[in-house]
């Protein structure tokens, strides 16, 4: 079965301090990966996402990840943290046996502490 | 800022209320998706559409039903609310081809007493 998995609950990061969202995935064939940004009483806002070429790939508001084939992951990377950037992340692959259904993680909540 | 809205963003009512949770986008998008979330928790897959006329199920059973009669048109509804449908609804787009990212609404949070 295809799926994607983060395995922090919660990440706790002093402001100025580099951030790391961890992401693992299991899909057959190439991975369409994704990360998402969710903040408070908000819908989810598109951060990044790797399709193919280069593993290193950068978005939006600062955050960049990485994509690691033989260690199966797709971690998401903020070199300094803000307050700001609390909030909740959702990983995801966009499944290769279905039309267009995305799998998604059950998220990491960021809290970054001034 | 993505062009897709739902209406309302925070609903109270009372059990065995029908309810229309509705959700646009101008986008041109032929796909559509319907997800619920609890608070801070992971998102289901309730409904899904690839298109004007088609419909289909997710992953996550649900007693709400959707119509897609309009490409921007994505209206979920329930027919008699209870207390165990309150919840975060997340209305989504994507483009039909290629690896497209989902575009969200605001989403609308339903209570039900």
């Amino acid at each position: 079965a295809q799926s994607v998995a983060q395995p922090e609950d919660q990440v706790n990061v002093a402001e100025g301090n580099p951030l790391t969202v961890k992401c693992t995935y299991s899909v057959s064939g190439n991975p369409y990966l994704f990360w998402y940004v969710q903040y408070p009483n908000r819908g989810l806002q598109f951060l990044l996402k790797y399709i193919t070429g280069d593993n290193l790939v950068k978005g939006s508001y600062g955050f960049e990840a990485e994509f690691n084939k033989s260690q199966t992951s797709f971690h998401l990377k903020k070199p300094s943290a803000l307050v700001s950037d609390s909030a909740l992340y959702f990983c995801a692959v966009l499944l290769t046996d279905s039309w267009g259904k995305f799998q998604f993680g059950a998220g990491t909540q960021v809290v970054v502490t001034p | 800022e993505a062009d897709i809205y739902q209406t309302p963003r925070y609903l109270v009512i009372g059990t065995g209320k029908k309810i229309t949770l509705e959700c646009s986008q101008t986008m041109g998008h032929d796909k559509m998706y319907w997800y619920q979330q609890d608070p801070g928790m992971e998102l289901h897959l309730i409904h899904y559409s690839y298109g004007v006329n088609s419909t289909e199920k997710g992953d996550l059973s649900s007693e709400s039903t959707v119509s897609r009669i309009r490409t921007e048109h994505f209206p979920l509804t329930l027919e008699s609310a209870r207390p165990s449908h309150t919840s975060q609804y997340l209305c989504a787009s994507s483009e039909y081809q290629g690896t497209g990212e989902l575009f969200f609404g605001e989403g609308s949070r339903l209570t039900v007493l």
